[in-house]
Parts: structure tokens; sequence; C-alpha cells
């Protein structure tokens, strides 16, 4: 079992909707918590982090987090086909390095 | 500088061959770590620097893989007698503080083929 797991999809969204994107860690001292984009042949861009448990919003973003469950999720409101890109869910411990998932493909359809 | 600056983009490499990869990161970051992108996976950490200290090293698949940072600016991974389960995207990172605090910036990676 990884440490880091993401559902690899696609996930096909029509543009507008709400894309959700879901994470499950296994390490319960994980502090951090990260979501990446990343284009295709392109590096990996932050979106968002969070720290602590609840909703954390930014623009169309929110990245939820809930440690009890070890679960962390990426909503997109009003997707863009702009959007269609892989989502890389990393996990930190507290200082060092960060653990990354396999990332989930979202295509948002016009 | 910027952004996170990494050469070579593209790098093709004999079975065998060392090869050398560059990273500048962020002006005044302080630390920087490499990680290894195959296709269709997500990035493997391979190592981390605090300034010019390595503090973990845990990721470097086998002893033909170095890496350095000596004045704790830019960092240069080397890889000895490479072999073809070498190929794959070498990505550094950095941010300002110890760990990724913030998250990383990362740099458009070195992507490694070996033949």
């Amino acid at each position: 079992q990884k440490e880091v797991e993401q559902n690899s999809g696609p996930l096909s969204v029509p543009e507008g909707a709400i894309a959700s994107l879901n994470c499950t860690y296994s390490d319960r001292g994980s502090q951090s918590f990260f979501w990446y984009r990343q284009y295709s042949g392109k590096s990996p861009e932050l979106i968002m982090f969070i720290y602590s448990n609840g909703d954390k919003e930014d623009g169309r973003f929110t990245a939820q987090l809930n440690k009890a469950s070890q679960y962390v999720s990426l909503l997109i409101r009003d997707s863009q086909p702009s959007d269609s890109a892989t989502y890389l869910c990393a996990v930190n411990m507290g200082a060092g390095k960060s653990t990354f998932g396999d990332g989930t493909t979202l295509t948002v359809k016009p | 500088g910027a952004g996170v600056s990494q050469s070579p983009r593209y790098k093709v490499a004999k079975r065998g061959q060392d090869v050398a990869l560059r990273c500048d990161p962020i002006s005044g970051h302080v630390s920087l770590f490499w990680y290894q992108q195959a296709l269709g996976q997500g990035p493997e950490f391979l190592t981390y620097f605090q300034n010019e200290a390595q503090l973990d090293k845990s990721g470097l698949p086998s002893d033909r893989f170095f890496a350095e940072r000596p004045e704790g600016s830019v960092s240069t991974l080397k890889i000895q007698r490479t072999q073809q389960e070498d190929s794959a995207v070498y990505l550094c990172a950095s941010s300002p503080g110890p760990g990724p605090s913030i998250g990383y910036t990362f740099g458009s990676g070195t992507r490694l083929t070996v033949v």
C-alpha cells in the first residue's frame, strides 16, 4: 500500500461543474498537506496547502482536511477546460520530504 | 533568480555513461529537494538539502547516485554508470524555509533517457 493514495482517474466533468479530487494517507503523524497541478509535459505547480482540519478556500479551489479519517480533498468549482491536468496530493511529516501520490487526471469537457 | 532553473532540459546518455544534472534554486531558499518522476507516476523523493547540509538521502536508489550543494545554493545530482532504469524526469524543488513548509517551487525538470 502506498503512503499516499489517489484515484488515478481519469475523472471527467463538464465545464462549469464541480470537480472533486480525493486523497488518503497512511501516516497519522502527517502534519501538512499540499495539492499540486501538473500539466502534461510540465512540472508540478503548487495550488494549495492545508494544515488544519476543515476547509480552506482560495478562489475556485477548496481544500478539505479530515485528519481523523486521514483524508484530504480538493474541490474545483466552475471547472474550466484549462483545469484539465493531473492533480497530485502530497503529504509531509513536518520537516524534510513530502510524499506524493500518483495523481488524478482531470478532464474538463467544454 | 525568479524561479528554479534546471539544466540540461533533456539528456540522452549511453548506458554506462556518467551524467550531472544541475539545479539553481530560487535565491535565498534554504531547502532544496531532488525528486525522480517516472511516466504516469508521482514524484519520488531522492534527497533533501537544508543549506549545504544533506539532511536526508534515503531516497537515492543506489550508490551510483550522488548529490551535493557545496555552497548552499546550486546543487548537482550525479548519476554514475547510468542504467536504463534511470530513465525518468529529475525534478528539483526549493522552498524558503526548513522542509516544504508552504510548499515547493519546482524547476522544469531534466528528462534523462538512457539508451
